[in-house]
C-alpha cells in the first residue's frame, strides 16, 4: 500500500531563505508525482507535475526533483516570500488500473510560514 | 483555459439530510476523480469514473454514491449525512492518455449542523 510522508510537517523561516521540502514515498512504482499549494480552506493548486521518467521540474522559484529508486521528491523554493506562506502537499499516482483509472495519494503537507 | 468546475462551492445541511455535489471536467477530459478532506487532514480517495463506468473505489461510506453522465460531468449523492462528514470536496479530471495528470477543483466545502 503507498504511503506518502511529509517532513516536516510545519515550518518558519525568514523572508528570502532558501528552503527545501521532503516527500518520501513507499512504492516506487509511481505514473507520476505532483506537488499542490493549498492555502486554508481553499482548493488545491498543482504546482509541478514530475513524470516517472523525469528528474526535476523547474518553474519560477521552484524546483521538484524525483528520485524513483529511493522514494523521495523534494521541493525547493528560491527566495521565499510572504505570499509563500501556505500548505504544500505532495501527492503520487500509482500506475494506471486496467480500469484505466488511477488515484492520487497525498501526504499529510508542510505548513509554511515565511515572516516579513 | 477552462478549469474543473465544482458546485456548490458551499453547502450547509443537516443531520440526516442529502446533498448532492456537482462536477464539471476539463472539455475533452473523460476521467473523474472525487476526493474528502477532513479538517486537518489531507485528501482522502473515494471513487472515480473513466467512461462514465467506475474505474476504482476508495474509502467512499454506503451512503454515498456517485456516477459520471454522459456529458462527462459527476455528482456525488450523499444521504444520511453525519457531522463527520463535514468536509471539503474535491473533484479532479483527467484525460485517459499518457502523461495526462489530474487538474483539481477548488472544491465543495460540505458542513452538516
Amino acid at each position: 500500500k503507498q504511503e506518502v510522508t511529509q517532513i516536516p510537517a510545519a515550518l518558519s523561516v525568514p523572508e528570502g531563505e532558501n528552503l527545501v521540502l521532503n516527500c518520501s514515498f513507499t512504492d516506487s512504482a509511481i505514473y507520476n508525482l505532483q506537488w499542490f499549494r493549498q492555502d486554508p480552506g481553499k482548493g488545491l493548486t498543482s504546482l509541478l507535475l514530475i513524470q516517472s521518467s523525469q528528474r526535476e521540474q523547474t518553474s519560477g522559484r521552484l524546483n521538484a526533483s524525483l528520485d524513483k529508486s529511493s522514494g523521495r521528491s523534494t521541493l525547493y523554493i528560491a527566495a521565499s516570500q510572504p505570499g509563500d506562506s501556505a500548505t504544500y502537499l505532495c501527492a503520487v499516482s500509482p500506475l494506471p488500473l486496467n480500469t484505466g483509472g488511477f488515484k492520487t495519494i497525498f501526504g499529510a503537507g508542510t505548513r509554511l510560514f515565511v515572516k516579513a | 483555459a477552462a478549469g474543473v468546475i465544482q458546485s456548490p462551492r458551499h453547502l450547509i445541511k443537516e443531520k440526516r439530510e442529502t446533498a448532492t455535489l456537482k462536477c464539471y471536467p476539463i472539455p475533452r477530459h473523460d476521467t473523474v476523480y472525487w476526493y474528502q478532506q477532513g479538517p486537518g487532514q489531507d485528501p482522502q480517495f473515494l471513487i472515480s469514473f473513466y467512461e462514465k463506468m467506475q474505474s476504482d473505489k476508495g474509502s467512499i461510506p454506503d451512503r454515498f454514491s456517485a456516477q459520471q453522465f454522459s456529458d462527462y460531468h459527476s455528482e456525488l449523492n450523499m444521504s444520511s449525512l453525519e457531522l463527520g462528514d463535514s468536509a471539503l470536496y474535491f473533484c479532479a479530471s483527467s484525460l485517459r492518455e499518457l502523461n495526462t495528470e489530474a487538474f483539481f477543483g477548488q472544491g465543495t466545502r460540505l458542513t452538516v449542523v
